[in-house]
């Protein structure tokens, strides 16, 4: 089946740098990457979708400028939490979607702490 | 932008009993899915319903959508200890590109 991968699983940082997240297909083209954010005992709330070559688009209350993404290629997809903060601590999980197909396939989740 | 709502929030079964949980959500769908996830782990895919079918079925699971009332059922057939997870529906909206909204999630303990 097709699989995603997400770097790094786990990251602990401080208050104030930034943090880049990939998601990569591996065996397949993914023409869109979708991202997640999972506060704990939480459902997953999708942040933005991102198309390959363009930009992406996020959900209402999400910041942009906070939020980087980039989808450079139809196998990876980057997250950048720009000067994180505690309150961005929390588990960031990618999908991705080859085509029109009704089915995402999820990554594993990067835990992010921000001390 | 989560549309949909799942109850129980938690449910405690013995091994061997069934578990059921339902999904309700609020607009037009192409599909609805349903994930699991262990504590801290990422999702499992287990089974999708289209929005022109009724119910489906996939080993021990039994899925029904009943359009009309925007809401959907999982069952869990003879559950073990290793089904202990959370459960979520996730819906596709009609024409909102293809994205997931995801349920508040039941979570599920089966005691040996």
């Amino acid at each position: 089946g097709a699989v995603v991968s997400q770097h790094p699983s786990r990251v602990i940082c401080k208050s104030g740098t930034s943090v880049k997240i990939e998601c990569r297909s591996l065996d397949f083209q993914a023409t869109t990457m979708f991202w997640y954010r999972q506060f704990p005992k939480q459902s997953l709330m999708l942040m933005a979708t991102s198309n390959e070559g363009s930009k992406a688009t996020y959900e209402q209350g999400v910041e942009k400028d906070k939020f980087l993404i980039n989808h450079a290629s139809l196998t990876l997809s980057t997250l950048t939490v720009t000067s994180a903060h505690p309150e961005d601590s929390s588990f960031y999980i990618c999908s991705a979607r080859s085509g029109s197909t009704d089915t995402q396939y999820f990554g594993p989740g990067t835990r992010l702490t921000v001390l | 932008s989560q549309q949909g709502e799942e109850d129980p929030q938690a449910l405690s079964i013995q091994e061997g009993e069934n578990a059921t949980m339902n999904c309700s959500y609020k607009t037009s769908i192409n599909n609805l899915q349903w994930y699991r996830q262990n504590s801290g782990r990422g999702l499992v895919h287990l089974i999708l319903i289209r929005s022109n079918e009724r119910e489906k079925h996939s080993g021990r699971l039994r899925v029904t959508l009943d359009t009309s009332k925007k809401s959907s059922s999982l069952l869990i057939t003879a559950s073990r200890a290793a089904d202990t997870a959370s459960y979520f529906c996730a819906t596709v909206p009609y024409n909102q590109g293809g994205k997931l909204i995801f349920g508040q999630g039941t979570e599920l303990s089966v005691k040996p």
